[in-house]
């Protein structure tokens, strides 16, 4: 079955400790992208990268690192989590040409 | 600065009630521009692809429609199974940028 599968689904963590959410495709897709969702301003782009060692920023990058260094993971790191990246974020990949976005379940992050 | 405005904000149809959705947008560089539908809880889901003005995709009950300033989606003759809210994005060579959605609710 094609999916997108996202880990962990929900976290709850305190300020500054160190986090990565695993975002991992098995569509063979050379896109891959990173959303965070929050009432009232809906999706906004965190990162996307178009293929293997390439990433580029979205609109809101500030807080968060990714890496991509195998075609079907993307993971999503925060090296020092503030409660203002309390939020639900999705990841989402497609191929190039198809365009069609497959997005994962979500992955709820409340910090604390 | 690129921006992308959906209205109305909310829309509470009857069953069989036609209605269309607006998404309006400035953008630069645009290459596409998408339509999801997401479900509570869920991932958004994808409709359709627009690439140029003039374009048209339907499927089931849903049509859309793109111009060079907006596009359009037209919901016709709505089912309960309808309801969900309903977003779309643009695409500047993969960097997206979604509206806040439109959440649509049909009742029987």
């Amino acid at each position: 079955e094609a999916q997108v599968t996202q880990n962990p689904r929900y976290l709850i963590t305190v300020t500054g400790k160190k986090l990565t959410v695993t975002c991992s495709q098995n569509m063979n897709h050379e896109y891959m992208s990173w959303y965070r969702q929050d009432p009232g301003l809906g999706l906004r782009q965190i990162y996307y990268s178009m293929n293997v060692e390439v990433t580029d920023k979205g609109d809101v990058p500030e807080g968060y690192k990714v890496s991509r260094k195998e075609k079907r993971n993307f993971p999503l790191i925060l090296e020092s989590p503030s409660p203002n990246q309390t939020s639900l974020y999705f990841c989402a990949s497609s191929s190039i040409q198809g365009y069609e976005q497959y997005f994962g379940p979500g992955t709820r992050l409340t910090v604390t | 600065e690129d921006q992308v405005t959906q209205s109305p904000e909310a829309l509470r149809l009857q069953e069989g009630e036609s209605s269309s959705l607006n998404c309006s947008y400035t953008v630069s560089g645009l290459r596409g521009l998408f339509w999801y539908r997401q479900d509570p809880g869920k991932g958004p889901e994808f409709l359709f692809t627009l690439y140029s003005a003039g374009e048209e995709k339907e499927k089931e009950r849903l049509k859309a429609t793109l111009t060079k300033k907006e596009s359009f989606l037209h919901i016709t003759a709505p089912k309960p199974e309808d309801s969900a809210t309903y977003l779309c994005a643009t695409d500047s060579w993969g960097k997206l940028q979604f509206g806040a959605g439109t959440q649509v609710v049909v009742t029987p």
